[in-house]
Formats: structure tokens, C-alpha cells, sequence
């Protein structure tokens, strides 16, 4: 069965240090998102992309961020200098073009992200 | 005010019985999608069941079901004859509107535990 990969599993990082988490989102999925989860926290949502722009981002999703689909199978988080309360679960996801059902969301497995 | 509300941190259910995990949602837009997802301690969101505004039945897969009550904006999930398997994080999340690749929110979360 298809499935959202990312790597890495973990990253660590010093403060102020760029961060590149990456994923692979289903084959034949156009819309993918990045989620992030503070450690015992809901999930909560960064930001969507569709059709090589992004479509909505949350306030979370300041000047520090910013996604890229650099080829056809990768999709990119980049956080630009890495602040202590980054440090949170990282979540990719994806979803087809279509109503209803179809529209679901599938998550990969996230990056554990630990700013020091 | 929140939009999904699951009031219940954290509950406890003998194997093999039934439990009903508790979600309210608050939205003005009558297009809407609801999902579960399961978070297990290894951390990955694993999709579980989805049901739409305007559909008729309540969604079911497998030991899944999910009782809809759209006049008190409740979606909760049931699922039958635990197993000790399903001791996760279980999140309740929304999406609003008709738009495709709209984003998710989500809940706390319930933790569920089955005793053996």
C-alpha cells in the first residue's frame, strides 16, 4: 500500500542552525501539507501546497519557513534558524484531487525535531 | 472557542469490550468532512475513518464505527471488541468547506488504554 515517507526519522539541531526536514508524499497525490505536534499537544496545522504554490499557511508559519517541491517526488519543510520552540513532531501528509472520502489526508511518520 | 473538543484525556476499556471515544465540533459552514485518526506510541497518525456532512450513514470500517449526530455537532468514535493493540492517542480532527486539500484541525486527543 502507497505511503507518505520522511526523512529523518530525527534531527537535531543547535539554535539558529537551518533545518531541511524532507518527505515523499503518495505517487499520485497533489496536495500536500506539513503538521506539527509539541510533545503531548494536538497536531496543528503549518501550511498547504497545490499546484507548485502554497494554497493556506497558519500564523505558525512566519518568514522562517518555507516549502519547496524541488523534483517531482520530494516535498521540503525549511526552517531558517532554528529557535528552542521549533523543537516539536513534524508531520507530512498528503491527499488526491477529489471530493469527499477522497480527500483524506494520509500522514508519514514524522520528524522528531530537537532544537538545543 | 475550540473547534473540535474531545473531553475525555484519557480512558480505560477491558479487551474485548466496546468504547465510545467522545467529539463535539463547532463550524457555521454546512460542507464539512470529520476523521480519527490513531497516534500509537511510536508516534506515526494513522488514519482510521472519515465521514462527511452530508452523508446519510454513519461510517463504518471494520471494528470502526462513528456515531454521527449533526444536530449536536457530535462525531464520536466506537470501536467494538477492543483489542490491546488499539492502546493509542485517538485524535478527532475537522475540515471545513467543500475546498479540496483544506486543512485539518484537530483535537487534544484521548488516550486509550485496554486492560487484558
Amino acid at each position: 500500500e502507497p505511503e507518505v515517507t520522511q526523512t529523518p526519522s530525527h534531527q537535531v539541531t543547535q539554535m539558529g542552525q537551518e533545518v531541511i526536514l524532507r518527505c515523499v508524499p503518495i505517487s499520485n497525490h497533489l496536495y500536500f501539507y506539513w503538521y506539527r505536534q509539541i510533545l503531548g499537544q494536538k497536531v496543528e496545522f503549518l501550511v498547504s501546497f497545490y499546484n507548485n504554490e502554497i494554497s493556506e499557511k497558519s500564523e505558525i508559519f512566519d518568514d522562517q519557513f518555507s516549502v519547496e517541491r524541488p523534483d517531482g517526488s520530494n516535498f521540503t519543510l525549511k526552517i531558517r534558524s532554528t529557535k528552542l520552540e521549533d523543537s516539536a513532531m513534524y508531520f507530512c501528509a498528503s491527499s488526491e484531487e477529489a471530493a469527499g472520502r477522497e480527500d483524506t489526508q494520509y500522514f508519514g511518520p514524522g520528524t522528531r525535531l530537537t532544537v538545543l | 472557542a475550540q473547534k473540535i473538543t474531545q473531553t475525555q484525556p484519557g480512558m480505560f476499556v477491558q479487551e474485548k469490550e466496546a468504547v465510545t471515544l467522545d467529539c463535539t465540533y463547532d463550524t457555521s459552514d454546512p460542507s464539512y468532512g470529520l476523521f480519527w485518526y490513531k497516534q500509537p506510541s511510536s508516534g506515526e497518525m494513522i488514519f482510521l475513518i472519515y465521514q462527511g456532512s452530508y452523508d446519510q450513514q454513519n461510517a463504518t470500517e471494520g471494528r470502526y464505527s462513528l456515531n454521527f449526530q449533526k444536530a449536536r455537532k457530535s462525531a464520536n468514535l466506537v470501536i467494538s471488541a477492543s483489542q490491546l493493540g488499539d492502546s493509542a492517542m485517538y485524535f478527532c480532527a475537522m475540515r471545513e468547506g467543500d475546498n479540496q486539500g483544506g486543512k485539518l484541525i484537530f483535537g487534544q486527543g484521548t488516550e486509550l488504554s485496554v486492560k487484558p
